[in-house]
């Protein structure tokens, strides 16, 4: 099946930093999400982005599906914006109807 | 517009036990998917339920099963329960016939402990 990798694994910023998060796939997809888990577990929706660029206030994410990556940025972090980031894909080749999760990036913003 | 909602909250059985989970979708929404999220790693994809049927399945075994009522909401059951199974299990709903944009909308999730 596909494979999501993402990185950095683990980021610690303090308030106001910038940063960008990557996540690399194996195959084609035709659909890929970003969410950001809070520490009780929900997961929010922040972009669907099989391809393009999009932004919404301090984050934007661009994905470049011909060269299979996607870049989550974030800016003028928040402590709030601690908390877990996944990239999550579906393979356009016929496979799972569900999505595909990496393993997620640990972001801690520090005030 | 209500979200996607999930009981119960937390839930604790023993070794071998059966339990059942259950999904009310996102107002609107058609389909229902079932993940499993273990500490420290990203969610798996176990079924998706649509029209009332399993659609298409993850590596799962079928101590998995699950169920789609006419409302659209959604059950989980998992059989023989194994420590193993401990675990954040996540519902998450979409529209099927905007299946080239879909998003998929997650539920708070069901925390389970087998002891």
């Amino acid at each position: 099946g596909i494979q999501v990798e993402q990185s950095p694994p683990d980021l610690i910023l303090q308030e106001g930093a910038n940063s960008t998060l990557r996540c690399n796939f194996s195959d084609s997809v035709n659909n890929l999400q970003w969410f950001h888990q809070n520490p009780w577990g929900q997961l929010i929706n922040l972009f669907y982005i099989p391809s393009g660029t999009k932004q919404n206030g301090r984050l934007s994410a661009t994905t470049v599906a011909t060269e299979r990556y996607s870049l989550l940025y974030i800016s003028s972090s928040q402590t709030t914006d601690s908390g877990v980031y996944f990239c999550a894909v579906r393979d356009s080749g016929g496979g799972a109807d569900g999505l595909t999760f990496g393993k997620g990036t640990h972001l801690i913003i520090q005030p | 517009d209500a979200g996607v909602t999930q009981s119960p909250t937390h839930l604790i059985k023993t070794r071998g036990q059966q339990v059942t989970l259950r999904c009310s979708p996102k107002s609107g929404h058609d389909t229902v998917s079932w993940y499993q999220q273990a500490l420290g790693q990203g969610p798996q994809f176990i079924f998706q339920y649509y029209e009332e049927e399993e659609r298409q399945r993850g590596n799962f075994p079928d101590r998995f099963s699950g169920h789609q009522y006419p409302n659209y909401s959604s059950e989980l059951n998992v059989n023989a329960l194994l420590l193993g199974d401990s675990a954040l299990y996540l519902c998450a709903s979409s529209l099927i016939p905007l299946i080239t944009q879909e998003t998929q909308y997650f539920g708070p999730g069901t925390r389970l402990l087998v002891l």
